[in-house]
């Protein structure tokens, strides 16, 4: 399957984003979803991982969701920071242990 | 804390193979709560996984690279390594080897290299 994302988004600072993700077949429930926030230059670090769940260090600001009717993931982030401006990518399963990436979303923070 | 972190030649002749071994310190590649990963990222792309690999030598790959690739892990020198073979200039990426924390067909990249660029030219 794959993991659609909209290759960018823009939003004020201080305003709330969205970002999806959203699965191609198979249910979005049947494997957990992992969001990877990548600055220029650096290694991708987790922001969300098993749909909802923030690592420590990771800002309350950043929240997880999935929606079954919709068969997508959200990612959500709210009061902007210019800080957040990067890459951000979906990650989910096949059943049989195989990773799959979404195509990741520019986030420009203007 | 984990620490990886990818050595390798930077540089690849078309048609040869690419390899790379990353090096985990600050814990046990042989722990049970791990599955220790290959991602690469071709310049301005996205992130594409090419395999997993757990301590036991259990392997997973991509299904458009898996003709072409092995991952192996060596317990003793806490290292896993990545062959890519007939490597074209579609190749040419920054290769990321990562830690997988959870179980099959769970978790999620906790830990991941800084990355290293290889280059696919003659």
């Amino acid at each position: 399957f794959m993991l659609t994302q909209p290759h960018s988004v823009s939003e004020s600072p201080g305003k709330t984003v969205t970002i999806s993700c959203t699965r191609s077949s198979g249910r979005i429930a049947s494997n957990y979803v992992q969001w990877y926030q990548q600055r220029p230059g650096s290694s991708p670090t987790t922001v969300i991982y098993e749909d909802n769940q923030r690592p420590s260090g990771v800002p309350d600001r950043f929240s997880g969701s999935i929606d079954s009717s919709s068969n997508s993931a959200s990612l959500t982030i709210s009061g902007l920071k210019t800080e957040d401006e990067a890459d951000y990518y979906c990650q989910s399963y096949e059943s049989i242990n195989l990773v799959v990436f979404g195509g990741g979303t520019k986030l420009t923070v203007l | 804390q984990l620490q990886l972190q990818e050595s390798g030649p930077g540089l690849a002749k078309p048609s040869e193979t690419l390899s790379l071994t990353c090096t985990v310190s600050g814990g046990s590649i042989s722990s049970s709560s791990y599955y220790w990963g290959w991602i690469r990222q071709p310049p301005g792309k996205g992130l594409e996984w090419i395999g997993t690999i757990y301590y036991s030598g259990s392997t997973y790959y991509t299904p458009s690279l898996k003709s072409r690739v092995t991952i192996s892990v060596d317990t003793s020198k806490n290292q896993f390594s990545l062959k890519l073979n007939s490597v074209t200039a579609a190749d040419t990426a920054v290769y990321y080897c990562a830690s997988r924390k959870g179980a099959y067909s769970s978790g999620w990249y906790d830990y991941w290299g800084q990355g290293t660029l290889v280059t696919v030219s003659s």
